[in-house]
């Protein structure tokens, strides 16, 4: 049972460059996370999903875009990378009510030169 | 925004004492949870406390909340040098933030042999 699975693990880029990060999960959860995590910053929301077909914003969603084509995968777009953009990016679903516990994937660590 | 804030912000002990973090947040919650973090990895659930309990066990896991201070504690009895790792509260309001996760900064314990 692979639970969250996030795909690449390690990616360079240079500012300006576009990028999707994919993130996959296979318990049948209605509810995708995009987290980013920085030094000294904990984890802070991009966007979310609460099911299929449905995204909306979290805390953080500027410069970066998803989509949920299917259940099992929510993506993750940089449009035009930006240094600040440089983080670790985890991806976590829970099952299908808010405020449940989360499953997290082991991150995609992500450099913007 | 950040809602919990862990205490301290790192501990160092030693095999078999044990460990106590804590959490504050600011708003009303209808659940806190704790995560444990290791090294390169993505966050692992440990333990959800509702805003109607006081006290939950989990094994060599205590977890106790204090909704008049606003403020929660995790006790790891007997710590192993495997309990090395980062954890982090995490609090949920269904009607503020639409059940999503609000994380802490964290509080990174190192049990040394």
């Amino acid at each position: 049972n692979a639970g969250v699975t996030q795909t690449p693990k390690f990616r360079v880029l240079k500012t300006g460059q576009s990028m999707t990060l994919l993130c996959a999960q296979d318990m049948n959860h209605e509810y995708m996370y995009w987290y980013r995590q920085d030094p000294g910053m904990g984890l802070r929301l991009i966007h979310y999903s609460v099911g299929e077909g449905t995204t909306a914003k979290g805390e953080v969603p500027d410069g970066y875009n998803v989509s949920r084509l299917k259940k099992q995968n929510f993506l993750l777009g940089l449009e035009s990378a930006a240094p600040s953009q440089t983080s670790v990016y985890f991806c976590a679903s829970t099952k299908d009510l808010p405020g449940q516990p989360q499953h997290f994937g082991d991150g995609t660590r992500l450099s913007i030169l | 925004s950040q809602q919990g804030e862990e205490d301290p912000q790192a501990l160092s002990i030693q095999e078999g004492e044990n460990a106590t973090m804590n959490c504050s947040y600011k708003t009303s919650i209808n659940n806190l949870q704790w995560y444990r973090q290791n090294s390169g990895r993505g966050l692992v659930h440990l333990i959800l406390i509702r805003s109607n309990e006081r006290e939950k066990h989990s094994g060599r896991l205590r977890v106790t909340l204090d909704t008049s201070k606003k403020s929660s504690s995790l006790l790891i009895t007997a710590s192993r040098a495997a309990d090395t790792a980062s954890y982090f509260c995490a609090t949920s309001n269904y009607g503020g933030s639409q059940g999503n996760l609000i994380f802490g900064k964290g509080t990174k314990l190192s049990v040394k042999p």
